[in-house]
């Protein structure tokens, strides 16, 4: 089975500053990845994704994330954030074999005026 | 754009009560999931289907069971719910492994 890993539980960052949310998986096959962020009360929303290609990868809202097979890393950034970026984040891969989606458990940016 | 449809956004059921949660997805896809959303956990798959009549148990599926009669609806089923399945519960459903679509969610209270 594959695994995520995500570092930081909590991420408080002062608004118009850098933020890097790290994401890390486990496995022995190709997978593909991604970032969903979920507001209060929602489900979640895709932000960007990672099927092959370019390794770093643009999404949604000014984020984006960088693919390193070697470091099986997944990192999530966004050079300024805003106070609307305020969310629960998660990291996520999916196994081409069984069409199966695994989560990180996430982490809660929260930006601070 | 895709659409993924729970059927509550919030229930309160008693313990004991057998309890239905309905998902319906509108873009004809193969996959469809159910998962538990708990604070500090992150999200657990309950169940998976890749067909109708198909499901895979994953990685909680104690005291849960899914029903997918047509493809575009698949319904979990709390047996005889019990406090410690007061939850988040999220449907989502997906076209292959490309990218999931997750509902909004179903906040159910067992007392």
């Amino acid at each position: 089975a594959q695994s995520v890993t995500q570092l930081d539980s909590q991420v408080p960052v002062f608004e118009e500053a850098p933020v890097e949310l790290r994401c890390n998986y486990s496995s022995s096959v190709s997978v593909y990845l991604f970032w969903y962020v979920q507001y209060p009360n929602q489900g979640l929303q895709l932000l960007l994704k990672y099927l092959s290609g370019s390794t770093l990868v643009k999404g949604i809202n000014g984020f984006e994330a960088e693919f390193n097979k070697s470091q099986t890393s997944f990192h999530l950034r966004k050079p300024s954030v805003h106070i609307s970026d305020t969310a629960e984040y998660f990291c996520a891969v999916s196994d081409p074999r069984y069409g199966q989606f695994y989560f990180g458990t996430g982490t809660s940016l929260t930006v601070i005026p | 754009d895709v659409k993924v449809t729970q059927s509550s956004r919030y229930l309160v059921k008693r313990t004991g009560e057998k309890v239905f949660l309905e998902c319906v997805q509108d873009m004809d896809h193969e996959n469809m999931f159910w998962y538990r959303q708990d604070p500090g956990l992150g999200l657990r798959l309950i169940y998976f289907s890749y067909d109708v009549k198909m499901k895979e148990k994953g990685d909680i599926p104690e005291g849960y069971s899914v029903s997918r009669e047509k493809k575009e609806r698949f319904s979990l089923i709390l047996e005889s719910a019990s406090t410690n399945q007061t939850s988040m519960y999220l449907c989502a459903s997906s076209l292959f492994y490309t990218e999931a679509f997750f509902g909004q969610g179903t906040r159910l209270t067992v007392v």
